[in-house]
């Protein structure tokens, strides 16, 4: 069946460097992919998303590219900051699975002043 | 515009007793998604509805929990009896077909729930 996987956390930075969460996916059709973003007590929220192949999906400066060839969907932000300090989920709906959504295990990313 | 709202944000209640957490999705969302957190085993789906009919089930634990959607704006999920280990964090989330696949999911705050 569908599934996604991502890099186990926790991923510590410091403020201003480069954020890199690695995630990819196994699906045999042309899911749609997501990073869903958690902060503290709060539910999970839609960061950025990606329909098709070779599409960049940004947002609050993260992005991350659809690369089918590859089955990746890396999150990328150039100069993270403290409040990105969150649970970061990488997720795919379509395919075998209809309208649910497939959610990898999270990434916890500290990031300090 | 409103968001998916869960209720109670808290709950703490003893062993054996019914717990129910409730959830109002987003108005005009035709899927509702249960699920559970917990640092152990993460994000679990529980069930989810289409149109007020449940789609799937399986990731339900066991015979003590159920959930309804009477109406397209309400979804209950009950546990009874409860144990410590329903302790966790529930979240509801409601989605559009509207658009296809392309639809991301509305979470609500969660419920946090404290079986002693």
């Amino acid at each position: 069946g569908d599934s996604v996987t991502q890099m186990e956390g926790p991923v510590t930075l410091s403020e201003e460097a480069f954020l890199t969460i690695n995630c990819t996916y196994t699906a045999t059709g042309y899911p749609s992919l997501f990073w869903y973003v958690q902060y503290p007590g709060e539910g999970l929220q839609l960061l950025l998303k990606a329909t098709k192949a070779d599409d960049k999906g940004s947002n609050k400066g993260f992005e991350a590219t659809y690369r089918k060839e590859t089955t990746s969907f890396h999150l990328e932000k150039g100069s993270v900051q403290v409040s990105d300090s969150a649970v970061y989920f990488c997720a795919l709906t379509g395919n075998t699975g209809g309208f649910k959504t497939i959610f990898g295990a999270g990434t916890r990313l500290f990031v300090k002043a | 515009d409103a968001g998916v709202i869960q209720s109670p944000r808290h709950e703490v209640t003893e062993m054996g007793q019914e717990v129910t957490l409730r959830c109002k999705p987003i108005s005009g969302h035709d899927y509702l998604f249960w699920y559970r957190q917990t640092m152990m085993r993460g994000l679990e789906l529980l069930i989810y509805f289409n149109n007020n009919v449940p789609i799937d089930d399986s990731g339900m634990p066991e015979d003590r929990f159920s959930a309804k959607m009477p109406n397209a704006s309400f979804s209950t999920l009950k546990i009874q009896p409860s144990e410590p280990r329903d302790s966790a964090v529930y979240f509801c989330a409601s989605s559009s077909s509207r658009g296809g696949y392309s639809q991301p999911q509305h979470f609500g705050d969660g419920t946090r729930l404290s079986i002693l």
